[in-house]
Parts: C-alpha cells; sequence; structure tokens
C-alpha cells in the first residue's frame, strides 16, 4: 500500500495558481493517483485521476513525473470558495486510506 | 441525475444502543463504501460493498458492519454505541467496483451521548 505524504496546510491568494505536491514513494505499477475535494461537513469531491504524465479537466491539472513518485495538482486562478481540504490517495482498492490532506486557504 | 442520497442527515443515540444509517448509490453503481470521519479527523475507509456482497472492511471491530440490498442501497449497524463513535460517516459508490473515482453522499452526522 502507498503511502502519502502532503503538506498540512497552504495559504495562497484570490488569482493565483496553487500547486499542492504529494509524494508517494513506494507506488506499485497498477496504481492510479486520486484528488478530492472537501468543504466542512460535506463529503470529499472527486477531482481528478491520473496515472501518468499529465491529466487535465475542467478544475484542475495533475502533473505525474516520469518516476510517478509524486504528483502536483495545480488549481487555476484559485478562488475564496477553492478554502477545503485536498485529499491524494494512491493505491489500490484493497485497503483505502485518505489521510489527513493539505488544507487549502485562499485569502482576497 | 440523483446523486447518493444518505439518510438520517443526523442520528443522536445514547452509548450501548444501536444504530442504523442508510445509503443509496447513484443509479447503476453497484459499489458501495462507508467512511467515518470523526472530528478533525481525515476518513477512515470502514466497509466496501459490491454486489451485494462484502469485499474489505478497514480496521475496526465487529461491532460496525453492514449490507448491500438487491438494488445496490447500503446499511451501515453500528452495536453497542460508543461515545468515540460520534463522527460524521459518509457513504460513496463507484460504477467501477472498488474505483477511486468515488461519488460522496452528505454524510450521516452521529452523535453518542
Amino acid at each position: 500500500l502507498a503511502k502519502t505524504t502532503q503538506p498540512i496546510s497552504m495559504d495562497s491568494y484570490e488569482g493565483q495558481e496553487v500547486n499542492i505536491t504529494c509524494s508517494h514513494n513506494n507506488i506499485a505499477t497498477n496504481d492510479y493517483i486520486t484528488w478530492y475535494q472537501q468543504f466542512p461537513s460535506q463529503g470529499p469531491r472527486f477531482i481528478i485521476q491520473g496515472y501518468k504524465t499529465k491529466v487535465t479537466n475542467e478544475v484542475a491539472s495533475l502533473f505525474i513525473p516520469a518516476d510517478r513518485k509524486s504528483s502536483t495538482l495545480s488549481l487555476p486562478r484559485v478562488s475564496l470558495s477553492d478554502t477545503a481540504v485536498y485529499y491524494c490517495l494512491v493505491g489500490d482498492y484493497d485497503k483505502i486510506i485518505f489521510g489527513k490532506g493539505t488544507r487549502l486557504h485562499i485569502l482576497p | 441525475e440523483a446523486g447518493v442520497t444518505q439518510s438520517p442527515t443526523h442520528l443522536i443515540k445514547t452509548r450501548g444502543q444501536q444504530a442504523t444509517l442508510r445509503c443509496s448509490p447513484i443509479s447503476g453503481h453497484t459499489s458501495v463504501y462507508w467512511y467515518q470521519q470523526a472530528l478533525g479527523l481525515g476518513l477512515q475507509f470502514l466497509l466496501w460493498y459490491d454486489e451485494g456482497e462484502e469485499r474489505n472492511r478497514g480496521n475496526f471491530p465487529p461491532r460496525f458492519s453492514g449490507r448491500q440490498f438487491p438494488n445496490y442501497s447500503s446499511e451501515l449497524n453500528v452495536n453497542a454505541l460508543e461515545l468515540e463513535d460520534s463522527a460524521l460517516y459518509l457513504c460513496a459508490s463507484s460504477a467501477l467496483a472498488g474505483a477511486y473515482e468515488q461519488y460522496f453522499g452528505p454524510g450521516t452526522r452521529l452523535t453518542v451521548t
């Protein structure tokens, strides 16, 4: 099971691009990398998932280097409403561990 | 398309009682997952059901149990409630068995007094 390490918290300003990096040194060959967003007292919301290189959707981009030992979630031009906890998940479905995530605080 | 629904929204029980929480997945989703999120903590994986069978469970005692019905809805039962069981219980569903692309419901807030 690949353990993930993320910063506990980050601050940024409205309109900035925010990059949150997740380390997963023992990622397995078949593992995908998935990111979720969670607001207080709500269930997490799926943001993006990738296996290698770069994945982009209407919400975010996910950058995965060739060795796949880390990944970076990129949020373009954040707003106050992007203040939330962001979770990086890596691994298979055998045991799902969310970890404590990164608390992102967007300032005006 | 309706999302994952959970009931009740809030549940208050006393220590030693039993609690039953319910979840309806997104139409077409066969996998249902249960998580516990205690105040200030991350999500802890509880149970995964697919096609009516328990596929995996997290590190929780046997008094946490559940089942999945033929219509893929699910029920989580917590017996002999303890104060530390107070938490937000989240249900999620996925289209593929065991997928990490899961869709979460709003949760049930369980308070044990």
